[in-house]
């Protein structure tokens, strides 16, 4: 059975910097894209970064471009999503998800890490 | 920047059907999916491109896709369909995903 188990969740002062992780088993991890999506408290799904199977393709959403970078190391079957300069509004529980299709339908995610931006 | 809506609450009688809308411009010119999440858990695909079951998803779950709005309908609703529904769409012309605000589906 797939899975991807997320970790490094945690408080974090504003303007901190925070890296979780997602590792993944059961599947050839490097055969496919992957995406953080967040959810914050009470709040829908929000995608925020998506990778292509080697990492040279990246794309984010605008309002954490220039301050998250999204990684992987398929020899590790881990994904990484850097964030910097954290903001209260960055408060939310991350999502590692395998992309399944060129149309980045998401078939397998983990069970979530929360990070909280506060003071 | 394309944006996708949906109503905040749908209702449906026990044993009755249930239609969830995702509206966008020209949205039935890209493929849509959609995931159920129940609360304190992570979303689950349901429906694929428009109308394509994962396995494991039940036959009272199906989809369609034209103009300006795609649908998910779920026809028998069950107690355990209770959940939150959101639409996705690879944005192409951004490379961006996009999520539908979602829909909060009461059987009754």
């Amino acid at each position: 059975e797939v899975q991807l188990v997320e970790s490094g969740g945690g408080l974090v002062q504003p303007g901190g910097s925070l890296r979780v992780s997602c590792a993944a088993s059961e599947f050839t991890f490097s055969h496919y894209w992957m995406s953080w999506v967040r959810q914050a408290p009470g709040k829908g799904l929000e995608w925020v970064a998506i990778i292509n199977q080697d990492g040279s393709e990246e794309k984010y959403v605008g309002s954490v471009k220039g301050r998250f970078t999204i990684s992987r190391d398929n020899a590790k079957n881990s994904l990484y999503l850097q964030m910097n300069s954290l903001r209260a509004e960055d408060t939310a529980v991350y999502y590692c998800a395998r992309v399944y299709d060129g149309y980045a339908a998401s078939d397998y995610w983990g069970q979530g890490t929360l990070v909280t931006v506060s003071s | 920047s394309y944006e996708l809506t949906q109503p905040l609450s749908v209702s449906v009688a026990l044993g009755q059907t249930a239609r969830i809308t995702c509206e966008g411009d020209n949205i039935g010119s890209k493929n849509v999916h959609w995931y159920q999440q129940k609360p304190g858990q992570a979303p689950v695909l349901v429906i694929y491109r428009d109308s394509k079951r994962p396995s494991g998803i039940p036959e009272r779950f199906s989809g369609s896709n034209s103009g300006n709005t795609a649908t998910l309908t779920i026809t028998r609703g069950q107690a355990g369909d209770e959940a939150d529904y959101y639409c996705q769409v690879w944005d192409s012309s951004t490379a961006h995903v996009l999520f539908g605000g979602g829909t909060n589906l009461t059987v009754l």
